[in-house]
């Protein structure tokens, strides 16, 4: 399973747009880039996924460059309820197994 | 429609005692996991259920933990003679398929925080 590195912590404002980078040097070709969002004292929660180019929804943005070998999650306009930790992590499409979650990027949003 | 649930949502347990978290997967999910998260970490995997087949248990750190899934929906994460180093948010996840054309996101639940005295 491909590892990834993502900063450990960031800061930003109210109504910034926040870009969270990680990289996975050896991600394989079937896998697949994913995001997940956890707030304290609750689960994880799925952001956003994509394998190539630009994904986007209601929530976030996903940049993938040619070569996949990193990826950068962008918040439009955090506010304060963004503050929680996000983990980048790479697995196969049918994601049946095992997910490696790393430590994730711990994300403070300040007034 | 409900989440996963987990309960109890806290537990504390004095070193050797045995205990049985819970887990309800959203209805109709096939593919159920389990993770333990230390405090500052990310959820680790301790193993697979596809309906009540558990196909993966390669992250169960001791054959203290037992995990069973009976009849393909309710799950039953036990530790026997828990240890300090039990310490840690156990996750539910679950997923409505196990392969497939699209991404096969997890559901998580809220976690139960067993503290080991």
């Amino acid at each position: 399973l491909a590892k990834t590195t993502q900063p450990i912590s960031m800061d930003s404002y109210e109504g910034q747009e926040v870009n969270i980078t990680c990289s996975h040097n050896n991600i394989a070709t079937n896998d697949y880039i994913t995001w997940y969002q956890q707030f304290p004292s609750q689960g994880p929660r799925f952001i956003i996924q994509g394998y190539k180019t630009k994904v986007t929804n209601e929530v976030a943005s996903l940049f993938i460059p040619a070569d996949r070998k990193s990826s950068t999650l962008s918040l439009p306009r955090v506010s304060l309820s963004d503050t929680a930790v996000y983990y980048c992590l790479v697995a196969l499409y049918s994601s049946a197994s095992k997910i490696i979650f790393g430590s994730g990027t711990r994300l403070s949003i300040r007034p | 429609g409900a989440g996963v649930s987990q309960s109890p949502r806290y537990k504390v347990a004095k070193r050797g005692q045995d205990v049985a978290l819970r887990c309800d997967p959203i209805s109709g999910h096939v593919s159920l996991f389990w993770y333990q998260q230390a405090l500052g970490q990310g959820p680790e995997f301790l193993t697979y259920f596809q309906n009540e087949a558990q196909l993966d248990k390669s992250g169960l750190p001791s054959d203290r933990f037992f995990a069973e899934r009976p009849e393909g929906s309710v799950s039953t994460l036990k530790i026997q003679r828990t240890q300090q180093e039990d310490s840690a948010v156990y996750l539910c996840a679950s997923s409505p398929r196990t392969s497939g054309a699209t991404y096969n996101e997890q559901f998580f639940g809220p976690g139960t925080r067993l503290t080991v005295l």
